[in-house]
């Protein structure tokens, strides 16, 4: 079965700072890969997503995220963050088999200090 | 385009009762998927619903359970509540079980 893990649980960042928040999956078929956004008392919103082709995924907000497959990674990467960016954010999977379903990581949450 | 909403927002219960949650899913969304975020983790999946019926299950008991109306709305019933069902509940609805999913803002249930 598919699974993401995110080994960096709370991460916190001066403005300007740049982030890379860390995902790793396992799984051994075709991959697909989400990263969600979760802003303080708001509903989850996709950031990017990574189904095919170019491994650099361009997300909303100035995010980026790189597959390499190699390191089994789908890192989450801004080159300058700012407050509004504090959030908690998840690595996902989905799984498609008769029903779509989506796996989360345990989520970063970050904090951006002005 | 209405997205979706959840209600009630917060709950509280007491261990044993019953609990059911509300979801109207965004305009055009036939799909209707129900996760459950504890504290400190990413949400699992429940189980979804597409036209009425239940079409996937995560791992959770029978005491978790659903239903999809014929206007696509769901609800989420859970019986005999135990102190680890407090969480958030999501609900995520989409069209034909695709993964561009619109997530509500959650059921917070504190369970006493």
């Amino acid at each position: 079965a598919q699974s993401v893990s995110q080994h960096n649980h709370h991460v916190i960042l001066s403005e300007a700072a740049s982030l890379e928040l860390g995902c790793n999956y396992s799984y051994g078929g075709t991959v697909n890969l989400f990263w969600y956004v979760q802003y303080p008392g708001q509903h989850l919103q996709l950031l990017l997503k990574y189904f095919s082709g170019d491994p650099l995924v361009k997300g909303i907000k100035g995010f980026e995220a790189e597959f390499i497959k190699s390191k089994f990674s789908f890192n989450l990467r801004k080159p300058s963050v700012q407050w509004s960016d504090t959030a908690e954010y998840f690595c996902a999977v989905p799984f498609s088999g008769g029903y779509q379903k989506v796996t989360f990581g345990t989520g970063t949450k970050l904090q951006v200090i002005p | 385009e209405t997205g979706v909403t959840q209600s009630p927002t917060h709950l509280i219960k007491t261990r044993g009762q019953q609990v059911t949650l509300r979801c109207s899913s965004q305009s055009g969304h036939n799909t209707v998927s129900w996760y459950q975020q504890a504290l400190g983790q990413g949400p699992q999946f429940i189980f979804q619903y597409y036209r009425e019926e239940e079409n996937g299950r995560g791992n959770f008991p029978p005491r978790f359970s659903g239903l999809q109306f014929p206007n696509y709305s769901s609800e989420l019933n859970v019986n005999a509540l135990e102190l680890d069902d407090s969480a958030l509940y999501l609900c995520a609805s989409s069209w034909d079980g695709g993964y561009g999913y619109t997530f509500g803002s959650g059921t917070r249930l504190t369970v006493v």
